[in-house]
């Protein structure tokens, strides 16, 4: 099983800021089938990037994903009050499917 | 534009069974792969399973050990999820998701459910 770590836990910033979230895999991700997924309190995730660096239809550009093989990245160039949220990441090469635990970006 | 609403969800006992069910509108349900991932309380994302679009073949968490069936019901548009030998651990919000396509790998979740809650409890 592909375990993803995502760092950090919790990130702290205002909004205009820039915000990097980190994912990590146990082994390397095959073609970089690597999505991020954003979730708000009571709803459900909502598709952000796949593919480690395409965005999903009618995502604003300031969210940005890149990275290959067992880092990837996902960057939020100038964070709005509405990207307050959490944050995962999502592996899809290979079978079991597994997500990361997540990283909260919450205003400072 | 695609919808998926989820229902099925309660309170079960230990050890009982319910029966999800995802009813579906606003694309060809028969030409994509469906799965269902959890969350339990407060918790991170679980992939649950995936069943391709002619329901041939279904792959499902190592976690699940044969206690959890997926199926589909292509005529009337809906996606299944049977479980059963419940344990408190399967407490959780239960999400129908879209693949973004007909295959179980390589390709992305690319719309959920707003989810049903599972609750195992005495």
């Amino acid at each position: 099983e592909v375990v993803l770590t995502q760092s950090p836990g919790t990130l702290s910033l205002s909004p205009g800021e820039r915000a990097t979230l980190s994912c990590r895999a146990s082994q390397s991700v095959w073609s970089s089938y690597v999505a991020w997924y954003q979730q708000k309190p009571g709803q459900a995730p909502r598709l952000l990037i796949y593919g480690a660096s395409t965005r999903a239809t009618g995502i604003p550009d300031r969210f940005s994903g890149s990275g290959s093989g067992a880092d990837f990245t996902l960057t939020i160039s100038r964070l709005e009050p509405e990207d307050f949220a959490v944050f995962y990441c999502h592996q899809y090469g290979h079978s079991p499917l597994t997500f990361g635990g997540g990283t909260k970006v919450e205003i400072k | 534009e695609v919808q998926l609403l989820e229902s099925g969800g309660g309170l079960a006992q230990p050890g009982g069974s319910l029966k999800l069910s995802c009813t579906t509108s606003g694309f060809t349900f028969s030409t994509y792969a469906m799965s269902w991932v959890r969350q339990a309380p407060g918790k991170g994302l679980e992939w649950v399973s995936v069943i391709v679009p002619n329901g041939g073949s279904t792959y499902y968490a190592d976690s699940l050990t044969g206690r959890f069936t997926i199926s589909r019901d292509n005529s009337k548009n809906t996606l299944y999820l049977q479980m059963n030998s419940l344990r408190a651990e399967d407490t959780a919000v239960y999400y129908c998701a879209r693949v973004a396509g007909s295959g179980s790998l390589h390709i992305p979740i690319d719309y959920w459910g707003q989810g049903t809650l599972v609750t195992v409890s005495s």
